[in-house]
């Protein structure tokens, strides 16, 4: 059985960093293309990061410069390293996996909440 | 980069009537389009992918139609379960975007 777990969220001052951790079981994350998906709260989904297959990465551009995608192969891991965190970053993040290699997001964790604030 | 125009942004109907939210995109994607439906508090659901295909285990009232800029995602009879926010998203050229959400409630 597929499973997402993120974990990592927490409330973190503006400037502050923070390293969310996306936990996978039922199949290997470095076979898929992996991606993080933001919500913030009583708003629309915001696509934020994708991680593919090869290891190449891509950002939106409100986040380009300050987040970073990796993932941990011997422990079947995503991450998102983020920085220079901002209030407009608080928001629910997801992690969902890619069907192979098309961006068609068919597995979703439960999701973390991130709140910037002082 | 790809914008995707949703609408309507919210609309209220009456159980069994049929629901249609349509998606447009501001350049060509071919059918790489996807619907998914997300209910309060919880993760989104992918519904349909490559705008017409059917995910496994999605009951058939879900459709999706359409091909290049304009997409269409109906509810053939509403249901009370089917209450949520609906989003489109689009994966050409290696990036994905999603629409803004259509809040579906019940009249």
């Amino acid at each position: 059985e597929v499973q997402l777990v993120e974990s990592g969220g927490g409330l973190i001052q503006p400037g502050g960093s923070l390293r969310l951790s996306c936990a996978a079981s039922g199949f290997t994350v470095s076979d898929n293309y992996m991606s993080w998906v933001r919500q913030a709260p009583g708003k629309g989904l915001e696509w934020v990061s994708v991680i593919y297959s090869g290891g190449s990465t891509n950002y939106a551009d409100s986040v380009k410069g300050r987040f970073t995608i990796s993932r941990d192969n011997s422990k079947n891991t995503l991450y998102l390293q983020m920085s220079s965190l901002r209030a407009e970053d608080t928001a629910v993040y997801y992690c969902a996996r890619a069907f192979g290699d098309i961006l068609t997001l068919s597995y979703w964790g439960q999701g973390t909440l991130v709140t910037v604030s002082s | 980069d790809i914008q995707m125009t949703q609408s309507p942004s919210s609309l209220s109907a009456s159980v069994g009537d049929r629901v249609t939210i349509t998606c447009q995109a501001s350049q060509d994607i071919n059918n790489y389009l996807n619907w998914y439906q997300q209910k309060p508090g919880k993760a989104p659901n992918l519904l349909i992918y490559d705008a017409s295909n059917l995910e496994t285990g999605v009951p058939s009232r879900f459709s999706g139609s359409g091909s290049g800029t304009d997409f269409t995602f109906t509810i053939s009879s509403l249901q009370p379960e089917d209450i949520a926010t609906y989003y489109c998203q689009q994966y050409d050229n290696l990036l994905l975007t999603f629409g803004g959400g259509t809040k579906v409630e019940i009249k």
